[in-house]
């Protein structure tokens, strides 16, 4: 029972290069979501999607493009990364309905040199 | 902008003693989670509460959700080294989006 899954768990990059992490779910869950976490700043929210083919801005958007191809994959692209984009980075789903937990991922920590 | 602050950001306790954390804003929410992380894994739902005034206990833990639902409370009674990890609070916007706490931190020592 796999849950999230994300890929790669670690990695370095220059400034200016570019890179997208995957998270997968097998749970067939609709919502899923694309998180940042910094010391001191809690989890702040990047992107949305709450089904297939949609997606929608959080908090700090700035930066990153996310798409959502199929129901069970949710991907976060940085085109042209930048120091402040270091941080540990969690994907997390749920299913539809108020009040849902949301299931995480076990993070990807960057490292944008 | 919402924010929800909790409080204290660190916490260092002896095993037994009891502790409060709280989570505070000045935004109404449709309800309120608790969820615990440990280092190099994502966190973990502990609990939901919905409606204002509500108590829910987890064994050892007690969650208490504002009458406002602008806040809420996390009391843990006689800590064990296995309560340490990050507390985070996250308070719902509809049905499917939620604001994260800034995260309590508590270590309990044996």
């Amino acid at each position: 029972n796999a849950g999230v899954t994300q890929t790669p768990k670690f990695r370095v990059l220059k400034t200016g290069q570019s890179m997208t992490l995957l998270c997968a779910q097998d749970m067939n869950h609709e919502y899923m979501y694309w998180y940042r976490q910094d010391p001191g700043m809690g989890l702040r929210l990047i992107h949305y999607s709450v089904g297939e083919g949609t997606t929608a801005k959080g908090e700090v958007p700035d930066g990153y493009n996310v798409s959502r191809l199929k129901k069970q994959n949710f991907l976060l692209g940085l085109e042209s990364a930048a120091p402040s984009q270091t941080s540990v980075y969690f994907c997390a789903s749920s299913t539809t309905g108020g009040n849902q937990p949301q299931h995480f991922g076990d993070g990807t920590r960057l490292s944008i040199l | 902008t919402q924010l929800l602050e909790q409080s204290p950001q660190f916490l260092s306790i002896q095993e037994g003693e009891n502790l409060t954390v709280y989570c505070n804003s000045s935004s109404v929410f449709s309800s309120l989670q608790w969820y615990r992380q440990e280092p190099g894994e994502g966190p973990v739902l502990l609990v939901t509460v919905v409606t204002g005034g509500e108590v829910k206990k987890l064994k050892r833990l007690t969650f208490q959700f504002g009458d406002a639902r602008k806040d809420s409370s996390l009391h843990i009674t006689a800590a064990q080294p296995g309560d340490t990890g990050l507390y985070l609070c996250a308070g719902g916007i509809g049905t499917y989006k939620y604001i994260f706490g800034t995260g309590t931190r508590l270590k309990v020592l044996a």
